[in-house]
């Protein structure tokens, strides 16, 4: 079975600072996707970034970084220069690499960011 | 274009009634996937199309009943709903060609209350 999970269920941040939100992840799979969707209070669920499981490079998104550990099944997100539209819930997710898959998600971080 | 978009936003029904939630997208995705989100939980997968043929029921109730009439479109046709499927419908679509990006777009949701 395919599980997320993110221990920091409330986080917050003082604008224009940085944050790292955390992601640990199980599966027995080798081939996957990963990715950090975010979710404002205007509910549309928002890609912000994605991580192939086979790359070793971690991705980079502008101001949002992750920090992928295959071994240690760990992915977190960094988010420098907060900014105030930061603020929303973000989910961690992991797919199976091919096919129309479930996107297993974890249970959620709510980010607010402190003007 | 990359927008999924789902009509309507907001949805009131009785417990008796027939509605159906429309998402439609023009990506040339052809999965497309139903989730349900309740409050400040993650969403969970309820059906998954895959070139317009069902492919993953997640053992939901009859009361729900997807239909992909095209690659464009896919509803969601409910009849006989109770207080608790009380949620936030979101619908997504992705690629499904062999190494494409395989990152699920998602709509703004319909905000559904069962009365």
């Amino acid at each position: 079975a395919q599980t997320v999970t993110q221990s920091q269920p409330e986080m917050s941040v003082q604008e224009a600072e940085t944050v790292t939100l955390s992601c640990t992840y199980d599966t027995s799979e080798n081939n996957y996707y990963l990715f950090w969707y975010k979710q404002p209070p205007s509910r549309q669920m928002i890609l912000v970034i994605r991580q192939e499981a086979y790359k070793q490079q971690n991705a980079t998104e502008n101001r949002f970084s992750v920090n992928f550990q295959k071994a240690a099944k760990s992915f977190s997100l960094k988010i420098s220069d907060s900014q105030l539209g930061d603020t929303a819930m973000y989910f961690c997710a992991f797919t199976f690499r091919t096919g129309a898959n479930n996107l297993f998600f974890g249970t959620g971080t709510r980010l607010t960011v402190i003007p | 274009d990359t927008e999924v978009t789902q009509t309507p936003k907001h949805l009131v029904m009785g417990m008796t009634n027939k509605k159906s939630l429309k998402c439609e997208q023009h990506m040339g995705h052809r999965a497309m996937y139903w989730y349900k989100q309740k409050a400040k939980k993650p969403p969970e997968l309820m059906f998954v199309y895959s070139y317009e043929k069902l492919s993953i029921n997640e053992s939901v109730p009859s009361r729900f009943s997807p239909e992909c009439p095209n690659s464009s479109l896919l509803n969601l046709h409910l009849h006989a709903l109770q207080p608790e499927d009380s949620a936030l419908y979101l619908c997504a679509s992705s690629q499904l060609t062999q190494g494409a990006r395989t990152e699920a777009f998602f709509g703004q949701g319909t905000r559904l209350t069962v009365v």
